[in-house]
């Protein structure tokens, strides 16, 4: 079976522009969870979404925001970029709260 | 105060010996607590979970968990160089998931 997938694997934009992150989740798992992994730090938590509603939110500004679809996938868009929201953004999937697999991430860069 | 705290390392054993991973974390509503692995460049992945007092094993993996003393610890049994990556400890608390920094691992043949 396919793991996560998640596309692009690499963006690159400038300050004030607009992106879309996108993750495809494991064949049967019905929640996703998003994090942003700045460089030598850990994961932190962005948004979790379960059965296309939004379960948990972590502390990241309105600029931030996601959706799940039907078919369980999901996007993570990124309003008025920042030079600090550069990082590498990850998805998880999960079919029970306790596992979460993640897929290789988006490596976004904001000149 | 950071939800969950690690040592960053570097933390370097021989191949064989016993590698020691510890972790504390501030909420006592912590439900469950996950160590994943990362490799340089590579996503995380999940080496395994535990949510109740005690000991948890899985191959050359034991997860020990003490809620009174809100600490959580990884230890490696016969450590090989392939275990040299980052080790991240998160909890899990309702929705909401913290990872801590990482403590870097080192394994020299």
């Amino acid at each position: 079976d396919a793991g996560v997938t998640q596309s692009p694997t690499h963006l690159i934009k400038t300050r004030g522009q607009q992106v879309t992150l996108r993750c495809s989740p494991i064949s049967g798992h019905k929640s996703v969870s998003w994090y942003q992994q700045v460089l030598g730090q850990g994961p932190q938590f962005i948004f979790q979404y379960y059965e296309k509603e939004e379960r948990g939110r972590g502390n990241f500004p309105d600029r931030f925001s996601a959706r799940q679809f039907p078919n369980y996938s999901s996007e993570l868009n990124v309003n008025a970029l920042l030079l600090g929201d550069s990082a590498l953004y990850l998805c998880a999937s999960s079919l029970a709260p306790q596992e979460q697999f993640f897929g290789p991430g988006t490596r976004l860069t904001v000149l | 105060q950071k939800e969950v705290e690690q040592n960053s390392g570097p933390l370097s054993v021989p191949e064989g010996a016993i590698a020691s991973l510890n972790c504390t974390y501030s909420d006592r509503g912590s439900q469950s607590f996950f160590w994943y692995r990362q490799y340089s460049g590579k996503s995380p992945e999940l080496i395994m979970f535990i949510y109740s007092n005690g000991d948890k094993e899985d191959g050359r993996f034991t997860a020990q968990l003490n809620k009174a003393s809100q600490y959580v610890s990884l230890l490696i049994r016969d450590s090989q160089p392939s275990d040299s990556a980052t080790y991240l400890c998160a909890s899990n608390t309702g929705n909401q998931f913290y990872f801590g920094t990482g403590t870097s691992l080192t394994v020299i043949p």
